[in-house]
This record gives structure tokens, sequence and C-alpha cells, in this order.
């Protein structure tokens, strides 16, 4: 599996746009790339998937280049609520394959 | 549509108890997944079950964790003795089989405090 590296934490105000950067440089080709966000006595929960270039969907974007050694997640304008602990997950993430969890990072967007 | 329930949401017992945790999947979900964090450390995997049936257990950590899933509906997770290194959060999470890339739903995990 894959291992993978993350800043263990970040601050942000509000309102900003908060890039956190995953590093796997042992991926394998069938291997996609998944975040997933926690926050406090709550399970995490999966926030967007990628395997190449760049996804967008209502939370966030990911963007992945084309050597796909790293990929960034990207929040737009940052909430006092989005705080919490981003999980960047590496692996052929099929419905049916365990997840892999790293430390992740944990956000703390302040006012 | 529901998600992911656990019950109980927290637990307080003492070394050499047993304890028995419960995960309800999101309904047609036939596979469940258990994993725990203690304290200080990431999420583990567990196992896995398709239906009623053990996939992969690789992550049970000894023969004190009996997990089953009677009829592939609910599971539960006991643990017997219970041992002070077993307190931790334990979660459970569910996802179809037969989706590919399909995401993994969490429960909100029960809280397992051994003294």
């Amino acid at each position: 599996l894959a291992k993978t590296t993350q800043p263990i934490s970040m601050d942000s105000y509000e309102g900003q746009e908060v890039n956190i950067t995953c590093s796997h440089n042992n991926i394998a080709t069938n291997d996609y790339i998944t975040w997933y966000q926690q926050f406090p006595s709550q399970g995490p929960r999966f926030i967007i998937q990628g395997y190449k270039t760049k996804v967008t969907n209502e939370v966030a974007s990911l963007f992945i280049p084309a050597d796909r050694k790293s990929s960034t997640l990207s929040l737009p304008r940052v909430s006092l609520s989005d705080t919490a602990v981003y999980y960047c997950l590496v692996g052929d993430h099929s419905g049916n394959t365990p997840l892999v969890f790293g430390k992740g990072t944990r956000l703390s967007v302040i006012a | 549509e529901a998600g992911v329930t656990q019950f109980p949401s927290h637990s307080v017992i003492e070394k050499g108890q047993t304890v028995t945790l419960r995960c309800d999947p999101i309904s047609g979900h036939d596979n469940l997944y258990w994993y725990r964090r203690v304290m200080g450390k990431e999420i583990k995997f567990l196992l896995h079950f398709v239906k009623e049936s053990k996939q992969d257990e690789s992550g049970m950590p000894n023969n004190r964790f009996l997990a089953e899933r009677t009829g592939g509906t609910y599971s539960t997770l006991k643990v017997q003795p219970a041992e002070l290194e077993d307190s931790g959060v334990y979660f459970c999470a569910s996802s179809q089989a037969d989706r590919y890339q399909e995401t993994q739903y969490f429960g909100p995990g029960t809280r397992l405090l051994v003294l």
C-alpha cells in the first residue's frame, strides 16, 4: 500500500482558501486518491476521490498532477465548521477493500 | 435515508469484563467494516463482512475479539475479557458491494474505556 505524508496541522482564517497537499510517491497504477473528513466525536466522512487531473464537487476540489505522486485538496472559502481532521488515503478503494488511514491533517479555522 | 448507527455511544467497563458493541449499517449495504482508533494512534482496520461472511479479519488483534453478523444485517463486536489496551473508539462503516469505488459510510463510533 502506498504510504502517504501530509501536514500534521494547519490554521486558516475564515473565508480563505485552504490547500492541503498529500505526498504518495509509491502510488500504484490501480490506486485512487481519496480524502475523508472527520469532525470531533464523529466517524470519518468521504469528501472526494480522484485518479488524475482535477475533480470538483460541492465540497472541495482535488488536484492531481500527471505523475500522481502527490495530490492537493482544496477547500474554498472555509468556515469555522470546516475545522476537522482531513485524511488522504491512497489505494484500490473499491467498495470491498479496507481503508488505510494515516495521521491526517488537523485543520483549525479561526474567525 | 438513515446512516450507520452504533450502540452504545460510550461504554466504561473494568478490566476483565465483557462488552458488546453493535453496528447497524445502511440498509442494503452488504459490506460492513469494523475499525478502531486507540489513544494517540491512527484508525486501524479490524475486519470486513460481506453479508454474513467474514471476508477479511486480518486486523483483529487477538482472540478476545469476536465479530458476528448473523443474517447479514447488523453486526456485533464482542470483547471478552476486556483489557486496558482495548480502550479507544470503535467505528463501523458500510458500503454497497456492487459498485466500484463506492465510498464507505461511517458511524459515529463507540467510545470504550477499560479501567
